[in-house]
């Protein structure tokens, strides 16, 4: 069963600090991961899009990374900002149909304390 | 731009009443998807729209759930009754080009539903 699992479910950090956030899948066959930034009452927002062949992605303070023999990736978060609180939802995409279907997670709500 | 617009933000309505969202996509955007945002599921996709045409429904929960598209730059999403499991958010997105997921879509803000 294709499934996007992600942890933890929630976080709270001190601004300025790091964080990673996890998204192990079992999507196949795989097409590519996005990660999304939702902010409260707002819809979601690209950050990284990373395909098959791609390794690491950085967007600013963002760096996603892939494993598709794992079948994980990971959104690091460097020196964190109170803007950066917000839920964090990866998305999967299956190859081979038309849209390629999606596999959502349920998100990684993140908190920046000062 | 003014990016994927929806209305009304919020809706409060009582079960049973019929209630009706709409999503104004991206100019230039052939592709439509209508999703719901709940605690429990996190984001699903419930219905896109390729060219005005439905492609995809398998995610519509039930008959009481319908989406039209007349033309390329107006969708509904009707809930006929409502009842109360209906409370969520429901997003609108529209991207350029269904036919490849690599295409970003961008995002509504939401309308908030609460069916009392």
């Amino acid at each position: 069963k294709n499934q996007v699992e992600q942890s933890p479910q929630s976080l709270i950090i001190l601004e300025g600090k790091n964080c990673t956030l996890q998204c192990n899948y079992t999507v196949s066959p795989f097409s590519n991961l996005r990660w999304y930034k939702q902010d409260t009452g707002r819809g979601p927002v690209s950050l990284t899009i990373m395909t098959f062949s791609e390794n690491t992605k950085s967007n600013g303070r963002y760096t996603a990374t892939l494993d598709a023999d794992t079948k994980q990736s990971s959104l690091h978060i460097t020196a964190s900002q109170l803007s950066d609180s917000a839920s964090y939802i990866c998305v999967v995409s299956e190859r081979g149909s038309t849209l390629g279907r999606l596999y959502f997670g349920r998100g990684t709500q993140l908190t920046v304390w000062p | 731009d003014a990016g994927v617009i929806q209305s009304p933000r919020h809706e409060v309505t009582e079960m049973g009443q019929e209630v009706t969202l709409r999503c104004k996509p991206i100019s230039g955007h052939n592709s439509l998807f209508w999703y719901r945002q709940t605690m429990m599921r996190g984001l699903e996709l419930l219905i896109y729209f390729n060219n005005n045409v439905p492609i995809d429904d398998s995610g519509m929960p039930e008959d009481r759930f319908s989406a039209k598209m007349p033309n390329a730059s107006f969708s509904t999403l009707k809930i006929q009754p409502s009842e109360p499991r209906d409370s969520a958010v429901y997003f609108c997105a529209s991207s350029f080009d269904s036919s490849s997921s690599y295409n970003e879509q961008f995002f509504g803000p939401g309308t908030r539903l609460t069916v009392l």
